[in-house]
This record gives C-alpha cells, structure tokens and sequence, in this order.
C-alpha cells in the first residue's frame, strides 16, 4: 500500500525528443505528487509537484499528468534537452509515517 | 543551492566503527528527514524530527539512531557499520510537522564508504 512502482528504470532519448517516466501508486490517501531530479554527487532536488485535484500541470518543458482513477501519474519532458540527463524520482505522500515514497528511480540520457 | 547542509561529504571507515553525520536544515525549517540511498534500493525513509522530536521511523536498523538538537540540526549516528551500510545518506527539510503534503529540500548528502 506504500509503494510506488516507477517505470522505466532507463531512457535514452535523442536531442528535442520527448522523454516520458510513468508511477503507479496504491494509497488513496496520497495527495502530494512530487517528481525530483537528481544529478551525479548532488541531492535530489524538487522539479515539479501535483495535487489530486488537478489532471495536469506545467512548468516550462516539464508536465505532471495525473490520473486518479488509475492511480497513476507521469512526468513529460518536452524538447529534452543534454542538460536534462539525470536520474528522475517520483514520490507520493504523506505516508503513515509523514514521510515521502520514492520511486526506484529513471536514468535518463539525452543523446545530443 | 537548497539550503541545507551536510557534512562531511564524503566519509571511509572500517566495519565496526562508529560514525556522525551532520545535517543543518533551511532556515526556518521544522523537519528533518534522513533518508539512506543505494544502488539497488533507491531512497529509503529512516526517520523524521519535527522540532526536536522523534516523528517517525522507517527502515532504520537498531544499529543507527539520530537526535536534532535545540537550533534544530540533526545528526545520524551510525553504530557497528557493515559493508551493506556503504550507501549515501540524505538529510531533507521541510516546513512544518509533515503531516500534510509539502516541500522537502534535499542536502547535497554525505557518501559512506566501510572497508
């Protein structure tokens, strides 16, 4: 009930194409939906994060597409971009214990 | 830059051996989360502080323990390390107590090594 299933565990994608990471959860409780990226030697850092009440939502190239019937949402990097190529995390919370579920995790890399 | 700190950044020891790690939350954060991040597991919850007090507990051994202090840093405390313990430790801060959904800000973490 806790878990978040993050697919896929990589991705290659060329230069101004689009780069698409699906999570699955459980817990209808869930109403936070964050997505980080995390670079080589450095933290995760939040990208963009959604709410049940809504089905999408935008920042710049970055898009959460969320379904709550399915208990699933996405995250849409458009035009990607080298710069993009990191490790992407989605989490959903809070959980019992007021902390955040991640994802495994996405590698992606952004051939130029 | 998020704002909190670790330290050290990097860290080699033996097994057996004890080690601190140190976190300082953002300014005017409440929270501390410390959370054990490995190849094969992703992050994994170890415990949360909200305002000096234990919140809540996840994954973490009885090997492992961690306090914040009055000016609310925290510190992780890591007992009898094994090899499995090699792993990079994240400390994040949020707000309030957690309880409803909200930011949390990642430090730039402490990578643990045990020969």
């Amino acid at each position: 009930q806790q878990q978040v299933k993050q697919s896929p565990q990589s991705l290659i994608v060329q230069k101004g194409g689009i780069s698409i990471i699906n999570c699955a959860y459980e817990n209808t409780a869930f109403d936070y939906f964050p997505w980080y990226q995390q670079f080589p030697g450095k933290g995760p850092a939040l990208l963009i994060a959604i709410r049940p009440d809504v089905s999408e939502k935008k920042e710049g190239r970055f898009t959460i597409s969320f379904n709550k019937s399915a208990k699933q949402f996405s995250l849409h990097i458009m035009d990607s971009q080298p710069g993009d190529s990191a490790t992407y995390f989605c989490a959903a919370g809070p959980g019992s214990q007021g902390n955040l579920i991640f994802g495994k995790g996405t590698k992606l890399s952004v051939k130029p | 830059d998020s704002g909190v700190t670790q330290t050290p950044k990097h860290l080699i020891t033996a097994t057996g051996q004890r080690v601190t790690l140190r976190c300082s939350p953002r300014s005017g954060d409440l929270s501390v989360y410390w959370y054990q991040q490995s190849l094969d597991q992703g992050l994994q919850f170890l415990i949360h502080y909200y305002n000096g007090e234990e919140r809540a507990k996840g994954n973490i051994l009885e090997r492992f323990s961690a306090q914040q202090f009055p000016d609310l840093h925290s510190e992780l405390n890591l007992s009898s390390l094994e090899l499995g313990d090699s792993a990079l430790y994240f400390c994040a801060s949020s707000v309030g107590s957690g309880s409803r959904q909200e930011t949390q800000y990642f430090g730039p973490g402490t990578r643990l090594l045990v020969l």
